[in-house]
């Protein structure tokens, strides 16, 4: 079964452009979740999306957007790119349970020049 | 969420067994216990959850305490492949289901791995 597919790998942009990075669930998992990791912060849960809704929210700004779409692959928006948004960024599917686990994608790795 | 406690780092010797704690004191009978880890550069690996009752899967076992308030992660013959950051979690289960996909990590345990 393929893992979590996340595209770019790598990503290098300038301050004030956006970026969309991709996500692609495990096949059947209906739920996704994005998450930043950065040296000082650590992983830090940006938002979920489950049958194309958004159903929990992190704490960050309205710059971080997201969709999902009916085939249960997602999409992660940054706009006005700011020095402080490098980082990897993670996303993970699951079942949409408690008991079901969360299963990660290797990342996409952002830089802000 | 409830709040885990893991040691910074931990030495292990190739082939013996690692054991790593974790302490959640104040863990919900409905939250489960999650084990995580991280290579570097690399997203979090699944290992294992449980409960209430101790589990065991290829990869690892986890015994929880009775009282539930700490739990150990046992890698039973640790390779140099083993060394990684290591994740305690406890992942809320609130009765709306809007925290599904959200887990709260914690700095973790940095396991060595020595030849």
């Amino acid at each position: 079964k393929a893992g979590v597919t996340q595209t770019p790998r790598y990503l290098i942009k300038t301050r004030g452009q956006q970026v969309t990075l991709s996500c692609s669930p495990i096949s059947g998992h209906r739920s996704v979740s994005w998450y930043q990791q950065t040296p000082g912060q650590g992983l830090q849960f940006l938002f979920e999306y489950f049958s194309e809704t958004q159903r929990n929210k992190g704490n960050f700004p309205g710059r971080f957007s997201g969709r999902q779409f009916s085939n249960s692959r997602s999409e992660m928006n940054v706009s006005t790119l700011e020095l402080g948004d490098s980082a990897l960024y993670l996303c993970a599917s699951s079942l949409g349970d408690f008991n079901s686990p969360l299963h990660f994608g290797n990342g996409t790795r952002l830089t802000v020049t | 969420d409830a709040k885990t406690t893991q040691p910074t780092s931990m030495d292990c010797a190739e082939g013996r067994a690692a054991n790593l704690p974790c302490n959640h004191s104040t863990i919900s009978g409905n939250e489960y216990v999650y084990w995580y880890r991280q290579i570097h550069s690399q997203g979090p690996q699944y290992i294992i959850h449980g409960l209430k009752n101790n589990e065991t899967n290829e990869m690892a076992s986890l015994i929880i305490t009775e009282d539930r308030k700490s739990s150990t992660l046992i890698l039973p013959h640790a390779t140099l492949r083993d060394t990684a950051v290591y994740y305690c979690i406890v992942r809320v289960a609130d009765a709306g289901g809007t925290s599904y996909g959200k887990l709260t990590f914690g700095q973790g345990t940095i396991l060595t791995v020595h030849p």
